[in-house]
């Protein structure tokens, strides 16, 4: 079964500093999606990024970049110029393509505080 | 302004009564889910529907009851509940059962059970 772990509880940055968010996973696949979710206190989930694993090519979404290492099965998460809005927890996800309808991997996510 | 709407947001009920979650997504989504999220620990798939048809029921217990009467909405009927069951249930949707393009949640209905 795929594992998605994340080692960092919690993170802290200054605010207008640059943060990385650290994500591997455990696959036998070759065909995956891979994704960062931020919950903040509101708690609804919101799709920060996404990443298809027969791609090369890092995503980005504004500030927001990854580091995709399919071989080392690592994921990951840049987060530049911080905000005081991007304090929130943050979930790597993983799915499969091989199947529909299968589950999102979760990690147990990483609390990221920016301070001021 | 979230596509996924969850009503309600927060619920209290005994351990004897009945109650139901609904969501509603205005995505134009052909697969939805709920997702159960306790302290401390990943998020718990419970069950999926994909045009309609139920396609997963992760182990779920039988006091959680699920319906989905179309593509955009879904319902999950509780009954008889434990304190261990309280928790924040999150509803999402996808384009389509492959969810390649991500999953979209709500805000979740938190729930505790007295």
């Amino acid at each position: 079964a795929q594992t998605v772990t994340q080692s960092q509880p919690e993170m802290s940055v200054q605010e207008a500093e640059t943060v990385t968010l650290s994500c591997t996973y455990d696959t036998s696949e070759s065909d995956y999606y891979l994704f960062w979710y931020k919950q903040p206190p509101s708690r609804q989930m919101i799709l920060v990024i996404r990443q298809e694993a027969y791609k090369q090519q890092n995503a980005t979404e504004n500030r927001f970049s990854v580091n995709f290492q399919k071989a080392a099965k690592s994921f990951s998460l840049k987060i530049s110029d911080s905000q005081l809005g991007d304090a929130a927890m943050y979930f790597c996800a993983y799915r499969s393509a091989r199947e529909v309808n299968n589950d999102m991997r979760f990690g147990a996510g990483t609390r990221l505080t920016v301070k001021p | 302004e979230t596509g996924v709407t969850q009503t309600p947001r927060h619920l209290v009920m005994g351990m004897t009564n009945k109650k139901s979650l609904k969501c509603e997504q205005h995505l134009g989504h052909n697969a939805m889910y709920w997702y159960k999220q306790s302290a401390k620990k990943p998020l718990e798939l419970m069950f999926v529907y994909n045009f309609k048809e139920q396609t997963e029921n992760n182990s779920v217990p039988s006091r959680f009851s699920p319906e989905c009467p179309n593509s955009s909405h879904l319902f999950l009927h509780l009954h008889t509940l434990q304190p261990e069951d309280s928790a924040l249930y999150l509803c999402a949707s996808s384009q389509d059962g492959m969810g390649e393009t991500g999953i979209y949640f709500g805000e979740g209905s938190w729930l505790t059970v007295v």
